[in-house]
């Protein structure tokens, strides 16, 4: 059975920053490009940031470029987000999410829990 | 970057009705459209695939057609447990892109 499962999240102050965590199990993980998608409280999906296979490609959304890192530990079967600079608008529940391919295109086949970040002095 | 505009933004509908959601997409997309249901508290879970494939575990009742930049997606024989935000996305591009989701409730 495939199981994604997301740590890492909290409260945290402005200008502060997380690292988010990606668990993943019950799959050939080095097979398949990774994705973190936020959800704002009451709105809607947003692809933050997305990595392939062996990290060649990676992709962020200009809301995260240059506060933002994916990376991803093919031996620990792990993705991760360092999110630095934090913003109030990154407040959001952050899901992890399996692509179907090993690029950063394709379907989002499997979700984790998500977690939350919440941004507030 | 590729605007997906789904209509409409809600829909109330009784049990058994057919549902219909449309996602417009800003340029041609070819087939690389994909639908997912996301109930309240709970994480999106894919329903289909480029544009009209189906998922193993989905119910039949939901179908998707459309190519280029119109999509459709259909829900035959509603049920109550289909009470939930339905949410297209495309992966032609980056950025992949969401609609900005469409929320259905049961009457």
């Amino acid at each position: 059975e495939v199981q994604l499962v997301e740590s890492g999240g909290g409260l945290v102050k402005p200008g502060g920053s997380l690292r988010l965590s990606c668990a993943a199990s019950g799959f050939t993980f080095s097979s398949f490009g990774m994705t973190w998608v936020r959800q704002a409280p009451g709105k809607g999906l947003e692809c933050v940031s997305s990595i392939s296979t062996s990290s060649t490609y990676i992709y962020y959304a200009d809301s995260v470029k240059g506060r933002f890192t994916i990376s991803r530990d093919n031996a620990k079967n792990s993705v991760y987000l360092q999110m630095n600079s934090l913003r109030a608008e990154d407040t959001a529940v952050y899901y992890c999410a399996r692509i179907s391919t090993r690029d950063r295109y394709g379907d989002f086949d499997y979700w984790g829990q998500g977690t939350l970040v919440t941004v507030s002095s | 970057e590729i605007v997906l505009t789904q209509s409409p933004d809600f829909q109330s509908v009784t049990p058994k009705e057919k549902v219909t959601i449309t996602c417009r997409a800003s340029q041609s997309i070819g087939t690389s459209l994909h639908w997912y249901q996301q109930k309240p508290g709970q994480s999106p879970k894919l329903l289909i695939k480029y544009a009209s494939q189906s998922i193993s575990g989905v119910p039949s009742r939901f179908s998707g057609s459309g190519s280029g930049t119109d999509f459709t997606l259909t829900i035959n024989s509603l049920e109550a447990e289909d009470a939930a935000a339905y949410y297209c996305h495309q992966s032609t591009s980056l950025p992949n892109t969401f609609g900005q989701g469409t929320k259905l409730e049961i009457k």
